[in-house]
């Protein structure tokens, strides 16, 4: 099992540009979210879903999308990439209803100029 | 959601065992503290979850008095590679989907 893969594992964008962060998992989780984390601070949510068709916001939502057609599949898409986006992107998946681990992926490193 | 507060750093010496507590004052009753640990540039990655009372795996226990305000996670004999960040989360199975990080603990161990 891979687990939760991310994809690309660095990116540089300018302002202004549109991306998409990929995250897939092979656990069949119906659990998945998006987090950015910035220098020497926590996790703050983005997006989540839990369950195919179906995504809610988190903490931090504007300027991202996310959607969610297939049970394995969660991208993160920035739609006018911003400065204030530089972040590393986390992508987690869990069994819904279970309150127990949450699985991350390597993680997304986006710098925008 | 529970609020949670924990120490922003912490010191200790190879060998010696570390104590991180974590404060919810506000947890409610179907909660359940789960514990995370990451390391620089990886992702975070469970530790640890329990309900009250003791819980124990291979690399950590978790202690939670009877009133469930605080708990603390207990490293026995912490190596240099348990210089990470550790996250105390409070949450059930309804708000386990918005579940945030706060800034966590840094622990460096040093020999």
């Amino acid at each position: 099992n891979a687990g939760v893969t991310q994809t690309p594992k660095f990116q540089v964008l300018k302002t202004g540009q549109s991306m998409t962060l990929q995250c897939a998992q092979d656990m069949n989780h119906e659990y998945m979210s998006w987090y950015r984390q910035d220098p020497g601070m926590g996790l703050r949510l983005i997006h989540y879903s839990v369950g195919a068709g179906i995504t809610d916001q988190g903490e931090v939502p504007n300027g991202y999308n996310v959607s969610r057609s297939t049970t394995e599949d969660f991208p993160l898409r920035l739609l006018s990439a911003a400065p204030s986006q530089t972040s590393v992107y986390f992508c987690a998946s869990r069994r819904e209803g279970n309150t127990g681990e949450l699985f991350f992926g390597e993680g997304s490193r986006l710098t925008v100029l | 959601l529970a609020k949670t507060t924990q120490p922003i750093s912490m010191d200790s010496y190879e060998g010696q065992e570390v104590n991180i507590t974590c404060s919810h004052n506000n947890i409610a009753t179907n909660d359940y503290i789960t514990w995370y640990q990451q390391f620089p540039s990886q992702g975070p990655r469970f530790i640890i979850q329990g309900y009250k009372t003791k819980v124990t795996n291979e690399v950590a226990s978790l202690f939670i008095p009877a009133d469930r305000k605080s708990s603390t996670l207990s490293l026995p004999r912490v190596s240099l590679s348990d210089t990470a960040v550790y996250y105390c989360l409070v949450g059930n199975t309804g708000t386990a989907s918005k579940l945030t990080f706060g800034t966590g603990t840094r622990l460096q161990v040093t020999l």
